[in-house]
């Protein structure tokens, strides 16, 4: 059985740096292109980055690039995403999202239950 | 980016009507779309890819079609569990994008 595990949210100031962390189970992790995907309070779902099976490739959303860095280490079959200067827009439900195929992404056809990220003073 | 645009943004209807959904691509993505739900509090899934196929184990009530830029997605006979908002998502080009999403609630 497919499991993302997300962990890493919380409360941040605005300025300040977190780390998500998305731990894999199920199948074969590095296969798979990986994404982010956050959902900020009340609205609609907005695409954040991607990276290849392998690592190799990435992609980042206009808002993301710049200031958040995706990675994976799949050794752990973990993907992480690294996001610096946050501000207050960032506050959202992050979730991790498996591609079912490959780079580049496409199609997502497992997702976390995502970690809540609050940036605030 | 590709912008999509989904219309209605939020529907109600009865159990057993036929309910439509569209989605206007900002240019020509072929059929690089897939349909998604997303329940109250829980993750989105993934319920038709490439414009018109259903994922395995997704209800046959749930259907989806066109090509080009314009396209829909149908629920055949409203279902109580079928409470949830729906949005579509390009894959032609990155950065990916999603439709603004369309809540569908009971009469």
């Amino acid at each position: 059985e497919v499991q993302l595990l997300e962990s890493g949210g919380g409360l941040v100031q605005p300025g300040g740096s977190l780390r998500l962390s998305c731990a894999a189970s199920g199948f074969t992790f590095s296969s798979y292109a990986m994404s982010w995907v956050r959902q900020a309070p009340g609205k609609g779902l907005e695409w954040v980055t991607a990276i290849s099976g392998s690592g190799r490739s990435t992609f980042y959303a206009h808002s993301a690039k710049g200031r958040f860095t995706v990675s994976r280490d799949n050794s752990r079959d973990t993907v992480y995403l690294q996001m610096n200067s946050l501000r207050a827009e960032d506050t959202a439900v992050y979730y991790c999202a498996k591609d079912d195929g490959g780079w580049p992404p496409s199609k997502f056809d497992y997702w976390g239950q995502g970690t809540r990220v609050s940036v605030s003073s | 980016d590709i912008q999509m645009t989904q219309s209605p943004s939020s529907l109600s209807a009865s159990v057993g009507d036929r309910v439509t959904i569209t989605c206007q691509a900002s240019q020509d993505i072929t059929n690089y779309l897939n349909w998604y739900q997303q329940k109250p509090g829980e993750a989105p899934k993934l319920l038709i890819y490439g414009a018109s196929n259903l994922k395995t184990g997704v209800p046959s009530r749930f259907s989806g079609s066109g090509s080009g830029t314009d396209f829909s997605f149908t629920i055949s006979s409203l279902q109580p569990e079928d409470v949830a908002t729906y949005y579509c998502q390009q894959y032609d080009d990155l950065p990916l994008t999603f439709g603004g999403g369309a809540k569908v609630e009971i009469k």
